[in-house]
């Protein structure tokens, strides 16, 4: 079956704009998290969503956001993007709203901000 | 500070030579994976140890989680040049739904 798919895979922005990264998790699975990758903080959980809601978040600015929609495709958005916005943003999908089992990773989208 | 604390950052070996990486933290998690991932890539989930004093097994891999559910460690046996990558552990904590990452462990496997 097919994996978790990101898009776009890479991006470049200017600082001030704003940025929505998708992602269609795996079919079947209605949990979708987010994280970002930075070579100096590592992996870092954004938020995580399960049909439709926002259930954990972590500790970012209000710039970040994020939905689900009905078919548990996932968008994020950042605002105001900032050049320490630069890393590859992750989403990871699972079909099981608990627990700690199951994720699936896709490839990630590589945010360039100039 | 991190929460799950992984040494060494980096390993440099010869092929054939056997590695192993520690994941050590002073929480107690209810789940601990371990992702091995590719430049430019997701990571991919290698293995789930749950319950204190597991030891899993895939292949040349060998995966303990500690008695406490504290600590972890990743054993390769006769490490290959295809098992270069950053190997990263991962909590869960309970009730949790959320990984909380180490900070990886960057392995080269020189031929």
């Amino acid at each position: 079956k097919a994996g978790v798919t990101q898009t776009p895979r890479y991006l470049i922005k200017t600082r001030g704009q704003q940025v929505t990264l998708s992602c269609s998790p795996i079919s079947g699975h209605r949990s979708v998290s987010w994280y970002q990758q930075t070579p100096g903080q590592g992996l870092q959980f954004l938020f995580e969503y399960f049909s439709e809601t926002q259930r954990n978040k972590g500790n970012f600015p209000g710039r970040f956001s994020g939905r689900q929609f009905s078919n548990s495709r996932s968008e994020m958005n950042v605002s105001t993007l900032e050049l320490g916005d630069s890393a590859l943003y992750l989403c990871a999908s699972r079909f099981s709203g608990t627990g700690g089992y199951g994720y699936t990773f896709g490839s990630g989208t590589r945010l360039t901000v100039v | 500070t991190q929460l799950l604390e992984q040494s060494p950052q980096f390993l440099s070996i010869q092929e054939g030579e056997n590695l192993t990486v520690y994941c050590n933290s002073s929480s107690v998690f209810s789940s601990l994976q371990w992702y091995r991932q590719e430049p430019g890539e997701g990571p991919v989930l290698l293995v789930t140890v749950v319950t204190g004093g597991e030891v899993k097994k895939l292949k040349r891999l060998t995966f303990q989680f500690g008695d406490a559910r504290k600590d972890s460690s990743l054993h390769i046996t006769a490490a290959q040049p295809g098992d270069t990558g950053l190997y990263l552990c991962a909590g869960v904590k309970a009730a949790g739904n959320k990984l909380t990452f180490g900070g990886g462990t960057r392995v080269l496997v020189k031929p």
